[in-house]
């Protein structure tokens, strides 16, 4: 079975400074891996994601994850963040067999500080 | 620009009455799910479908919820009789396998308050 770990609940940091937000995960199985991120209100929205090829993946808003299989982690990270980024951020697994069951972490949420 | 919509947007009822969430996947997709979002349980599978048929409910009440898609353009989520405990944000979130694999696109929710 699959499981998801996000280690930290929340992530407190000061605007224009780095932020590392870790998850690790489970499987069996070969994964696809992703990153959500929630704002208030809203429903979730893909960051990034992990299929295959360059274990290092860039996404959206200057959010970039790095794939580690032998540590079984997927680390999301931003070299500077901005007060828009204070959200709640997903870090999500699904068999890479073509289906689409997806198993979502507990969540960590930023809170960027000016 | 493509989205899931969800209706209604905000529900509160009275224990007891049946609720019924609606939901309108992206054109194309196949795929749909149900999410619960609680502050207790974070975002929980209820069900999802693929090509209109049920693939996985097993994280759904069985005695009161039930999950139904009647068209391609319709999902719909019921929980006959609610209760307080069905309070929660609930999520509608459609994808393909084809083109962007693996990603759901998520709807606004239904934020539901059971008196």
């Amino acid at each position: 079975a699959q499981s998801v770990t996000q280690l930290d609940s929340q992530v407190p940091v000061f605007e224009e400074a780095p932020v590392e937000l870790r998850c690790n995960y489970s499987s069996s199985v070969s994964v696809y891996l992703f990153w959500y991120v929630q704002y208030p209100n809203q429903g979730l929205q893909l960051l990034l994601k992990y299929l295959s090829g360059s274990t290092l993946v860039k996404g959206i808003n200057g959010f970039e994850a790095e794939f580690n299989k032998s540590q079984t982690s997927f680390h999301l990270r931003k070299p500077s963040v901005h007060i828009s980024d204070t959200a709640e951020y997903f870090c999500a697994v699904s068999e890479g067999t073509g289906g689409f069951k997806t198993i979502f972490g507990a969540g960590t949420r930023l809170f960027v500080k000016a | 620009d493509a989205r899931v919509t969800q209706t209604p947007r905000h529900k509160v009822t009275e224990m007891g009455q049946e609720v019924t969430m609606r939901c309108q996947p992206i054109l194309g997709h196949n795929t749909v799910f149900w999410y619960r979002q609680t502050m207790m349980q974070g975002l929980e599978l209820l069900a999802y479908f693929r090509n209109r048929a049920p693939l996985d409910d097993s994280g759904m009440p069985k005695d009161r919820f039930s999950a139904e898609m009647p068209d391609a353009t319709l999902a719909t989520l019921k929980i006959q009789p609610s209760e307080p405990r069905d309070s929660a944000v609930y999520f509608c979130a459609s994808g393909s396998l084809a083109g962007s694999v693996g990603t759901q696109y998520f709807g606004p929710g239904t934020r539901l308050l059971v008196l």
